[in-house]
């Protein structure tokens, strides 16, 4: 089955510094790759995503790349603000059968300092 | 646009206990998903629902764990008899349909088994 890597496990950035957080999958049938925010004692929250037939995507301060012959994919986000303050989850799935389950990373924890 | 419904938020039961969780999913989402998140991981499937039927339950502990989901509504989640290490979040998660792959989450029942 799908495995989801994710580094780095905790992140500490100034306010208005950029953030970056990796994520590698062991699948190549996976093709879909949402990013999630969570906050404390919240369900995770989508902030982005990105299909396999995409190599970038964008949505403000956050961009997703992914790179398929590596099988890694990253979520950027720029001028962090404090309330960016949360665990990012990557994960992974397929589109191609029934089984739509997510593969979830480990998580990143972002601290932004004011 | 109501989001996911769980309750209740937090459960504290004794080990060898039994306990039960609801869903109510997005209104018109074909396809409900329950995850358990144990603290510091990201989330696991534990079974996939798609209406009324079970699409996958590879992951679900059946000697403990039943879910079922009648109407092709709501949902429960069952744990008969709790050990310890069931401590963890259980999110419930839904998508529109077999083929759309975002999935919305709720806000979680927090349990822990003494």
């Amino acid at each position: 089955g799908e495995n989801v890597e994710q580094h780095p496990s905790t992140l500490s950035v100034q306010e208005g510094d950029s953030a970056v957080i990796k994520c590698t999958y062991s699948d190549s049938a996976s093709n879909y790759f949402p990013w999630y925010k969570q906050e404390l004692g919240k369900g995770p929250q989508l902030i982005i995503d990105i299909r396999s037939n995409v190599g970038e995507k964008k949505d403000q301060r956050i961009a997703v790349t992914l790179n398929k012959t590596a099988k890694h994919f990253s979520l950027h986000i720029t001028e962090t603000q404090p309330e960016d303050s949360a665990v990012y989850f990557c994960a992974a799935t397929s589109s191609n059968t029934g089984r739509r389950a997510l593969t979830f990373g480990s998580g990143t924890r972002l601290q932004v300092q004011p | 646009e109501a989001g996911v419904a769980q309750s209740p938020r937090y459960k504290i039961i004794e080990k060898r206990q039994s306990v039960a969780f609801w869903c109510n999913p997005i209104s018109g989402h074909a396809t409900l998903y329950w995850y358990q998140q144990i603290l510091g991981q990201g989330p696991k499937l534990l079974i996939q629902f798609q209406n009324n039927g079970v699409v996958d339950d590879s992951q679900l502990p059946k000697d403990r764990f039943s879910a079922e989901r009648l109407k092709g509504v709501d949902s429960t989640l069952k744990i008969q008899p709790a050990k310890l290490e069931d401590s963890a979040v259980y999110l419930c998660a839904s998508s529109l349909d077999g083929i759309t792959d975002t999935q919305y989450f709720g806000p979680g029942t927090r349990l822990t088994v003494l």
